[in-house]
């Protein structure tokens, strides 16, 4: 069965300050996809980024990056330099690659607090 | 940029009432799905859509609640008979090809 794992529940830090948001997934295939979303207060959801599983290169984009390691099962992602608008609940998501619906499973979240 | 809109925004109903949460995917997407959050929790899978039929749902999804395309535009979500627990922001979604899912804005439903 899939599971995706976000074990910080909160974390607050002040602005500059780089945070790295954890994700640990289990699943039994081997074509998988990882996704990152963030839910700012407003309440939507917002797509990040998106991982195949043969595709384990670590991703930059701007102050984000992404850590993806197949041997701990682990997809983290890193805000460097952070700022309060990056303020958000993060959510970690798992996709496996069936013929069909290939559902998003979610993690319970991740809430960045960003104090000035 | 094209973008999934969801209407209403928020909906406020009488517990045992149906509703019905519309939703406009993109227009050349052809997956579509619906998640729910409640309040404070994780996102979860309810459905998944495709080629008229539904192609897979989770163990909430159960007789109350029904989807729909019922024109070349719209997708519904319809609860017969809305019970508290119901009270979620529900998540429309829909995808070209199976992967990169685009979320709308969002329906809150609370069930009072």
């Amino acid at each position: 069965a899939q599971k995706v794992t976000q074990a910080q529940t909160e974390i607050s830090v002040v602005e500059k300050e780089d945070v790295t948001l954890d994700c640990v997934y289990e699943t039994r295939d081997t074509t998988y996809y990882l996704f990152w979303y963030k839910q700012p207060p407003s309440g939507e959801l917002v797509f990040l980024i998106r991982r195949n599983s043969f595709d384990e290169q670590n991703e930059i984009s701007g102050r984000y990056s992404w850590n993806f390691q197949k041997s701990t099962s682990s997809f983290n992602f890193t805000i460097t330099a952070s700022q309060v608008v990056d303020s958000a609940v993060y959510f970690c998501a798992l996709s496996e690659a069936r013929g069909g619906s290939e559902k998003l499973v979610f993690g319970k979240g991740t809430k960045l607090t960003v104090n000035p | 940029e094209p973008e999934v809109t969801q209407t209403p925004s928020h909906q406020v109903t009488q517990m045992g009432q149906e509703v019905i949460l519309r939703c406009v995917p993109i227009s050349n997407h052809l997956y579509f799905y619906w998640y729910r959050q409640i309040l404070g929790q994780k996102v979860e899978f309810l459905v998944s859509f495709y080629n008229n039929e539904i192609s897979e749902k989770s163990e909430i999804f159960d007789d109350q609640f029904s989807v729909e395309r019922p024109d070349g535009s719209n997708f519904t979500l319809k609860i017969r008979s809305t019970k508290l627990e119901d009270s979620a922001m529900y998540f429309c979604a829909s995808t070209p090809d199976w992967n990169e899912q685009f979320f709308g804005p969002g329906t809150r439903l609370t069930v009072l």
